[in-house]
């Protein structure tokens, strides 16, 4: 069964610094990977989606790289904000091209002003 | 285009009981999931929807059924409730069936006391 993990759980940084969030897959038979955050109580929106065959993706200040074979994906944040602050999570779907997404356990951020 | 819409929001029942959450696709997405987003499990995968047929289910016991209609719409009832149904239900639309990106609703948060 594809386990996921994400590492750190929780992060705290100051504004404006670079970060990175990691996460790993046991895994490497996936189709895609995709990076959402959550803020408290709400539901997940998506930040970038990386394919298999594709080793990273950018928007705006996000870049996300994939190593699949390691089974590793990183996601980069530049020039951290406060309003970056929520849960950021990793998901993977199956080889099979399937819909159901393996979830991290998420790193919380939170970016001081 | 509006987005993945979830009805209703909040939800308090009692043991026992039986619940009905609903799910309104992006317009011309056919693909539902459904997910548990819970403390202890993080987010787990119940089952998918395309064109009407239940495609894929994840490892949740048989009081937790869904369906869906002919405009995409999806709905997913859980049976006899037990405390641990306590949870942020979330579902998400895809276009196409297969692992595409996936966007989430903002959830139905149920709590059975």
């Amino acid at each position: 069964k594809q386990e996921v993990t994400q590492i750190p759980a929780a992060l705290s940084v100051p504004e404006g610094e670079n970060l990175v969030l990691n996460c790993s897959f046991t895994d490497s038979a996936i189709y895609n990977l995709q990076w959402f955050r959550q803020d408290p109580g709400k539901g997940l929106t998506s930040l970038l989606l990386i394919q298999s065959s594709q080793r990273e993706q950018t928007s705006g200040r996000l870049n996300a790289s994939l190593d699949k074979s390691s089974g590793r994906s990183t996601l980069y944040i530049a020039a951290s904000q406060p309003g970056d602050s929520a849960t950021y999570l990793c998901a993977v779907s199956p080889q099979t091209g399937a819909n159901n997404l393996f979830f991290g356990t998420g790193t919380r951020l939170t970016v001081i002003p | 285009k509006a987005g993945v819409t979830q009805t209703p929001r909040y939800l308090i029942k009692t043991r026992g009981q039986q619940v009905t959450l609903s799910c309104s696709p992006i317009s011309g997405h056919r693909s539902v999931s459904w997910y548990q987003q819970t403390p202890g499990q993080g987010l787990q995968f119940l089952f998918e929807y395309f064109s009407e047929t239940q495609r894929n289910k994840g490892n949740f016991p048989g009081r937790f059924s869904g369906r869906q209609f002919s405009n995409s719409r999806s709905e997913m009832n859980v049976s006899t409730l037990e405390l641990g149904d306590s949870a942020l239900y979330l579902c998400a639309s895809s276009q196409q069936g297969f692992s595409y990106e996936q966007y989430f609703g903002p959830g139905t948060r149920l709590t059975v006391t």
